[in-house]
């Protein structure tokens, strides 16, 4: 069974410092890994999107890396801003669920202080 | 612009009484999901489908019910039976693949009064 971890599982960091967010994933054979972005008692905001076939994804601040055989990603913020305080949540589709299925990580709750 | 919308934000039931929560799609995607979250709990996928006519229940589908009448619409109905509905409600869709991941709604908070 495909387990997703996010550590940690809060982050406090002041303004303009880079945010370095992990995801890890116990079987390597995914379709894709999704970064999604949450504010408090909102929906999902869709960041990131990486097939099992790249090895990052980037857009504007963000940039996501993605290595299989280690079941890591990392999610990188550059220059964070006190705006991108939210919980953020990693997921992943894996290539024999039924459905297709995303198994999310517990997610990582930041907050940036001004 | 398309999108998945979900209503109504807030939704209070009373004890023994059916709920349906709307969920609707402008995508063009084959698949819907509903997911329910509760603070300090990942998470959990209730039911999905991936035709029109066809849904299958996911890991928590008790008390719940669903519909697929049509592609861009997927109604999830909470019934009395559901002990502890008070909860979080996401909708979202995909490709059938998945290849083009997901998008989800902005929720319904379900409250139970």
């Amino acid at each position: 069974k495909q387990e997703v971890t996010q550590i940690p599982a809060a982050l406090s960091v002041p303004e303009g410092e880079n945010l370095v967010l992990n995801c890890s994933f116990t079987d390597s054979a995914i379709y894709n890994l999704q970064w999604f972005r949450q504010d408090p008692g909102k929906g999902l905001t869709s960041l990131l999107l990486i097939q099992s076939s790249q090895r990052e994804q980037t857009s504007g601040r963000l940039n996501a890396s993605l290595d299989k055989s280690s079941g890591r990603s990392t999610l990188y913020i550059a220059a964070s801003q006190p705006g991108d305080s939210a919980t953020y949540l990693c997921a992943v589709v894996m290539i024999k669920a039924a459905g297709n299925k995303l198994t999310f990580g517990g997610g990582t709750r930041v907050l940036v202080k001004p | 612009d398309g999108g998945i919308t979900q209503s109504p934000k807030y939704l209070f039931r009373k004890e023994g009484q059916n709920v349906t929560l709307s969920c609707e799609q402008n995508l063009n995607h084959d698949a819907m999901y509903w997911y329910r979250q509760d603070p300090g709990q990942g998470l959990r996928l209730i039911y999905y489908s991936q035709i029109v006519n066809d849904f299958q229940k996911g890991d928590i589908a008790e008390g719940y019910s669903v519909s697929r009448e049509k592609k861009e619409s997927f109604p999830l109905t909470v019934t009395s039976a559901q002990k502890n509905p008070t909860a979080f409600y996401l909708c979202a869709s995909s490709t059938g693949q998945g290849a083009g991941g997901y998008t989800f709604g902005s929720g319904t908070r379900l409250t139970v009064v």
